[in-house]
């Protein structure tokens, strides 16, 4: 079993819909999430972190965190096609604070 | 704007040059990062300094050779490197790396091609 795990991709979406993003994660330990988004060609950007147990809200971004079934998500409202990007979250493991475990990442793609 | 900068943004090297990234971040952070990453793939670590000193090395081959200066700066020196070595080099940096709750932020990234 992987330690992180994404939804597969490619996830088209209409513009203005909702986009929902899954990760899933085996450290049952691990206190610390993260969504970063990546554009084609470009560095990972931090967009979402959360550590407790329901829902985190950031303007059109919402982060939900259930630890007992190891699950964290990352909504995306009123998607814009500028919100088409490799999405990934990322995960500390209570092993080791001094690193991060990525997934492998789902593309979204918003069509106009 | 990055507080994370990277240079150069791109580098072309031949397998017998040598070469080195720079990383340099204006947070204030004490541990910075060396990452790899390949087309379609997650970030992979390479090295973690702390405090000035390195505190992980994820097995990478000898042929790179992290340095970090002082608490700002983060340096990869690169040795005899392979074509298979080609991919975008991002450095990054947070707080300090013993904290569960530190995020870490990405410079630019550097993209390699090596011939």
């Amino acid at each position: 079993q992987k330690e992180v795990e994404q939804n597969s991709g490619p996830l088209s979406v209409p513009e203005g819909a909702i986009a929902s993003l899954n990760c899933t994660y085996s450290d049952r330990g691990s206190q610390s999430f993260f969504w970063y988004r990546q554009y084609s060609g470009k560095s990972p950007e931090l967009i979402m972190s959360i550590y407790s147990n329901g829902d985190k809200e950031d303007g059109r971004f919402t982060a939900q965190l259930n630890k007992a079934s190891q699950y964290v998500s990352l909504l995306i409202r009123d998607s814009q096609p500028s919100d088409s990007a490799t999405y990934l979250c990322a995960v500390k493991p209570i092993t080791s604070y001094d690193k991060v475990i990525f997934g492998p990442g789902t593309s979204l793609s918003v069509i106009p | 704007d990055t507080e994370v900068t990277q240079t150069p943004k791109h580098l072309v090297m031949g397998m017998t040059n040598k070469k080195s990234l720079k990383c340099e971040q204006h947070m204030g952070h004490r541990a910075m990062y060396w990452y790899k990453q390949k087309a379609k793939k997650p970030p992979e670590l390479m090295f973690v300094y702390s405090y000035e000193k390195l505190s992980i090395n994820e097995s990478v081959p000898s042929r790179f050779s992290p340095e970090c200066p002082n608490s700002s700066l983060l340096n990869l020196h690169l040795h005899a490197l392979q074509p298979e070595d080609s991919a975008l080099y991002l450095c990054a940096s947070s707080q300090d790396s013993g904290n569960t709750y530190n995020e870490q932020f990405f410079g630019p990234g550097t993209r390699l091609t090596v011939l």
